[in-house]
């Protein structure tokens, strides 16, 4: 099994570029998340989806849209890229759509915007 | 808001000795778990305990959760250098379903 598949690693944009970190998971798990992490900050949750089709939003969902239209694959899109949004991002995913369950994160997406 | 807080924000102990680090949060949780995460890359499941757990053990690691205080502690017994990484907690609270929240971590630095 892969686990989390994250794509890119490594990307830079310009501000006001679009684009799409990609998400996959080969675990059959129903709920997946991303997340954010700044220096001294530790992860802050954007958007995360407990199914196919149901996505909700998380402490920092500004700036950024999700869909869930399979069970593995969980996109996350910024829609016009700020340098505020120059960060790692990491998704997650998990077998229980609650949250007792350990969450399997991929290695992470490293943005920056310039 | 972050609902974990870590303490201390760094560790620094020599191979073989034990490193503890703890978690403060703020509102009632389910579910209180520990992550690693080495230097870029991602974070790494070690433990979870449930609100109705007071301890909890899984090899060199030992879990305890004092929902009174709102704190649980994470102790690394005979430290060793694989071990350094930075250490965070996540909670799941009772009125946020679905919603799992970080704390900053502990960087912990195990010197031989």
């Amino acid at each position: 099994n892969a686990g989390v598949t994250q794509t890119p690693k490594f990307q830079v944009l310009k501000t006001g570029q679009s684009m799409t970190l990609q998400c996959a998971q080969d675990m059959n798990h129903e709920y997946m998340s991303w997340y954010r992490q700044d220096p001294g900050m530790g992860l802050r949750l954007i958007h995360y989806s407990v199914g196919a089709g149901i996505t909700d939003q998380g402490e920092v969902p500004n700036g950024y849209n999700v869909s869930r239209s399979t069970t593995e694959d969980f996109p996350l899109r910024l829609l016009s890229a700020a340098p505020s949004q120059t960060s790692v991002y990491f998704c997650a995913s998990s077998y229980d759509r609650g949250l007792g369950q350990p969450q399997h994160f991929g290695d992470g997406t490293r943005l920056s915007i310039l | 808001s972050q609902q974990g807080e870590e303490d201390p924000q760094a560790l620094s102990i020599q191979e073989g000795e034990n490193a503890t680090m703890n978690c403060s949060y703020k509102t009632s949780i389910n579910n209180l778990q520990w992550y690693r995460q080495n230097s870029g890359r991602g974070l790494v499941h070690l433990i979870l305990i449930r609100s109705n757990e007071r301890e909890k053990h899984s090899g060199r690691l030992r879990v305890t959760l004092d929902t009174s205080k709102k704190s649980s502690s994470l102790l690394i017994t005979a430290s060793r250098a694989a071990d350094t990484a930075s250490y965070f907690c996540a909670t799941d609270g009772t009125g946020t379903a679905s919603k799992l929240t970080f704390g900053t971590g502990t960087r912990l630095q195990v010197t031989l």
